[in-house]
């Protein structure tokens, strides 16, 4: 059973410019969750989506946005990129919303802004 | 809301020495609690959980962690660590209803030394 799928793995932008990362969940789940992660603030939760609604939504400029496809996958775009978005964007995806069910990570992308 | 606090940034050890991790939680209602692990270069994957139940938790690895309500902790515990264990270990909270996301700690560096 394949796992997490997210690309791109690193991805080098410039300020300004904007950026849309892709994550494919493990077949069969419906909840696909983002967070990014950084040395100084560990994980933080960007949204969640399920059945192509978002859920929630964590405390991030109106510069992050995501959305999610019928299929599950789902994209999230970055515009007008900032210094401080440099980070890895973690996807997780589960089979449904409760809470004591395992998030299943990706490996990240990678994203470096100059 | 939720809090989480790792203790320790970083846990140096020696192979086969025992090690714990520290992990105290803040909530206003009872929660589910979590360890997972990063290896480098790779996303996420659960250690183990607690739901309910027995405060003792066995999880992946040899890992086990035990919930203790009164002090609000969820210590992670290995009794003979091993250079594989290196990685990343990250605490994580959410209240045992609704669907609210994980919230996770900064995350503990544990490095095995040989």
């Amino acid at each position: 059973k394949a796992g997490v799928t997210q690309t791109p793995r690193y991805l080098i932008k410039t300020r300004g410019q904007q950026v849309t990362l892709s994550c494919s969940p493990i077949s069969g789940h419906r909840s696909v969750s983002w967070y990014q992660q950084t040395p100084g603030q560990g994980l933080q939760f960007l949204f969640e989506y399920f059945s192509e609604t978002q859920r929630n939504k964590g405390n991030f400029p109106g510069r992050f946005s995501g959305r999610q496809f019928s299929n599950s996958r789902s994209e999230m775009n970055v515009s007008t990129l900032e210094l401080g978005d440099s980070a890895l964007y973690l996807c997780a995806s589960s089979l449904n919303r409760g809470r004591t069910g395992e998030l299943f990570f990706g490996e990240g992308s990678r994203l470096t802004v100059l | 809301a939720q809090s989480v606090t790792q203790l320790d940034s970083q846990v140096p050890v020696f192979e086969e020495a025992p090690v714990e991790l520290r992990c105290n939680y803040s909530s206003s209602v009872s929660v589910y609690l979590f360890w997972y692990v990063q290896y480098p270069n790779q996303g996420l994957q659960l250690l183990l959980k607690y739901l309910s139940g027995s405060t003792l938790v066995k999880g992946i690895n040899g890992f086990e962690a035990e919930f203790n309500k009164s002090q609000t902790s969820f210590h992670l515990r290995k009794p003979s660590v091993h250079i594989s264990d290196t990685a990343e270990y990250f605490c994580a909270v959410s209240p045992n209803s609704g669907n609210t996301p994980l919230v996770f700690g900064k995350g503990t560096r544990l490095s095995v030394i040989a």
